[in-house]
């Protein structure tokens, strides 16, 4: 089946500081991936969508130069977090639209920490 | 504004009973609507699915349900299994958005 690789699984770095997060679809194309953010116990948001060799459609209150979305590949999406800060902090997960009507698949997220 | 809604954020039962999981949606246009399993530290996985163009969808021991009248859709989950402990969201999408609105997700707990 389709399988969305997502790395790293944990980061933690310091405030001020970029971190950056890749989503890998491993025996497919995806044409369009999806970034999303929870925070605990709270429901998936959808930060914004990126679709390979466009610019990414964030979502509202997004801050788009802080969240770095590059799609340069049909199977590599990344996500950089630019400066980060302590309320950044939060897990992170991309979903990779599967090309079968209505698919998607997940990756396993990122628990990101800024300290 | 949360067009995808899961007003019981938990929910206990009994090994062996059923696990009915309700979710409400507000927007008209969606379509398409799926159930995700997730466990903490990962990402969701795939459950089940329904198009609007039915009110009942079964895959072993889910069953989906969709009263599109009301605007609400149900998971039923029979019976339950101690592994089916984790959260549970309901998600939605409409035919011409490839965007997924999620429910907060309810927390089930099956007890032995």
């Amino acid at each position: 089946g389709a399988v969305v690789s997502q790395h790293p699984s944990w980061v933690i770095c310091k405030s001020g500081t970029s971190v950056k997060i890749e989503c890998r679809s491993l025996d497919f194309q995806a044409t369009t991936m999806f970034w999303y953010r929870q925070f605990p116990k709270q429901s998936l948001m959808l930060m914004a969508t990126s679709n390979e060799g466009s610019k990414a459609t964030y979502e509202q209150g997004v801050e788009k130069d802080k969240f770095l979305i590059n799609h340069a590949s049909l199977t590599l999406s990344t996500l950089t977090v630019t400066s980060a800060h302590p309320e950044d902090s939060s897990f992170y997960i991309c979903s990779a639209n599967t090309g079968v009507f209505y698919g998607y698949t997940f990756g396993s997220g990122t628990r990101l920490t800024v300290v | 504004d949360q067009q995808v809604k899961q007003n019981s954020p938990s929910l206990s039962v009994q090994e062996g009973r059923i696990s009915i999981l309700n979710c409400d949606y507000t927007n008209s246009m969606f379509d398409y609507f799926l159930w995700y399993k997730k466990y903490p530290a990962e990402g969701p996985t795939f459950l089940i699915s329904i198009s609007s163009i039915k009110d009942k969808n079964e895959d072993g021991r889910f069953t989906v349900f969709l009263n599109k009248s009301a605007k609400h859709l149900s998971l039923h989950i029979v019976p339950s299994q101690p592994g089916d402990s984790a959260v549970y969201f309901c998600a939605a999408r409409g035919s011409n958005d490839y965007k997924l609105s999620f429910g907060a997700g309810t927390t089930v707990t099956v007890r032995a």
